[in-house]
């Protein structure tokens, strides 16, 4: 599977946006791109997903490059409650992969008041 | 509101003292998987389920099983738990489909405790 590199911990003040980068340099034609956080004391929660083009929901925007080779997501205004681990993953949309989601060691979030 | 409940959501036993946690889904979803989450190691898949009477092992099956007999239930059983197992334990659920565009939607956790 392909693997995905991501800071172990960032800082945000509240209210300010956040860039969460993630590095999938051998991403396949196939992966999406997903992301999951988890709060503290909480199960994973899906934020957004992505194949090529950027992507935006209630929770967040997705920036994927050019290259899918890296992918960026973007909270626009940090709150409190945003304080998680993120999780960058990929997942293989062929129809041939499993639907296990592979969970690396993501981004510790921190959100100053 | 659509969930994924666990049950106990903590829990202290003895080794030796076989347990279920129970996981129980109202989304109608085919697919089921428990998760194990220990420090250090992230989420690791233990069992999954594509259906009723389908299941099968993710990356660390040993010491545990599952059973799919009703849509909605997945339970999780540890025959004679050990120590080692002492972790955090979720379940998850989502549709099938083509492509995997489907979003998993987790349980709350089990915070399993073996002395």
């Amino acid at each position: 599977d392909a693997k995905t590199t991501q800071p172990n911990s960032m800082e945000s003040n509240e209210e300010e946006p956040v860039h969460l980068p993630c590095n999938h340099s051998t991403i396949s034609g196939t992966d999406y791109i997903h992301w999951y956080r988890q709060l503290p004391s909480q199960g994973p929660e899906y934020v957004i997903h992505g194949l090529t083009s950027n992507v935006n929901n209630r929770m967040a925007s997705l920036a994927i490059a050019e290259d899918r080779k890296s992918s960026t997501l973007i909270l626009h205004r940090a709150t409190l409650r945003d304080a998680a681990v993120y999780y960058c993953i990929l997942r293989d949309g062929s129809g041939a992969g499993s639907y296990q989601l592979t969970f690396g060691k993501g981004t510790k979030l921190s959100v100053i008041p | 509101e659509a969930q994924v409940t666990q049950n106990p959501r903590y829990l202290i036993t003895v080794t030796g003292k076989k347990l279920t946690v129970t996981c129980s889904q109202n989304m109608n979803h085919e697919y089921m998987s428990w998760y194990r989450q220990d420090p250090g190691l992230g989420l690791r898949q233990i069992y999954y389920s594509m259906n009723v009477e389908v299941t099968d092992k993710g990356d660390v099956p040993e010491g545990y099983k599952v059973s799919r007999k009703e849509k909605r239930n997945f339970p999780l059983i540890l025959e004679s738990p050990s120590p080692n197992q002492t972790s955090l334990y979720f379940c998850a659920s989502s549709t099938l489909g083509l492509g995997v565009n489907n979003e998993q939607f987790f349980g709350p956790g089990t915070r399993l405790t073996v002395l």
